[in-house]
């Protein structure tokens, strides 16, 4: 089992549409979570991070973390053809701050 | 947000070739890491150094090597490149404090013949 799963897709949406994408850890010592978007051939950049049990919103994107479930989530609203890429969640182990990738979900959004 | 650069961004050279891939950043983060990625394939942590004269390994075997003499400067040297070693490599730093965040480079695609 992977320590950070995630769905590989692809996570196909309508313009316009919610994208619901999922993440589970297995480490329960991870404190801190991320959610990164790398466009085909590009480096991965930082969405956003969530720290507390909860929903953390920035614009069009939300972040969910239930730390319980182990569970984290992004949510894309109304969403764009430029959303189209692969996004990675990554979990920091609570001993240092070397993060775990997940092997990210590809979302196509058609117009 | 982290300034962190990466050089040369396109490489394409002999197989048995030494080569340095470059990396540095300009916000004093003392945590660096390089990460090997083929297209389409997951993120591997090969390298990562937690300060000057720190280095360790990562998490996938990796021929290539690295050195910290200088905070802002992490590089990776393969002493003899190989059409395996073909992928793109990719540098991240972190900050001394909070959270973890890595900021990524624009990365290094290589290409061995």
């Amino acid at each position: 089992q992977k320590e950070v799963e995630q769905n590989s897709g692809p996570l196909s949406v309508p313009e316009g549409a919610i994208a619901s994408l999922n993440c589970t850890y297995s480490d329960r010592g991870s404190q801190s979570f991320f959610w990164y978007r790398q466009y085909s051939g590009k480096s991965p950049e930082l969405i956003m991070s969530i720290y507390s049990n909860g929903d953390k919103e920035d614009g069009r994107f939300t972040a969910q973390l239930n730390k319980a479930s182990q569970y984290v989530s992004l949510l894309i609203r109304d969403s764009q053809p430029s959303d189209s890429a692969t996004y990675l969640c990554a979990a920091n182990k609570a001993a240092g701050n070397k993060l775990t990738f997940g092997g990210g979900t590809r979302v196509l959004v058609k117009p | 947000e982290a300034d962190i650069y990466q050089t040369p961004r396109y490489l394409v050279i002999g197989t048995g070739k030494k080569i340095t891939l470059e990396c540095s950043q300009t916000m004093g983060h003392d945590k660096m890491y390089w990460y090997q990625q083929d297209p389409g394939m997951e993120l591997h942590l090969i390298h990562y150094s937690y300060g000057v004269n720190s280095t360790e390994k990562g998490d996938l075997s990796s021929e290539s090597t690295v050195s910290r003499i200088r905070t802002e400067h992490f590089p990776l040297t393969l002493e003899s490149a190989r059409p395996s070693h073909t992928s793109q490599y990719l540098c991240a730093s972190s900050a001394p404090t909070g959270t973890g965040t890595q900021y990524f480079g624009p990365g290094t695609r290589l290409l061995v013949l």
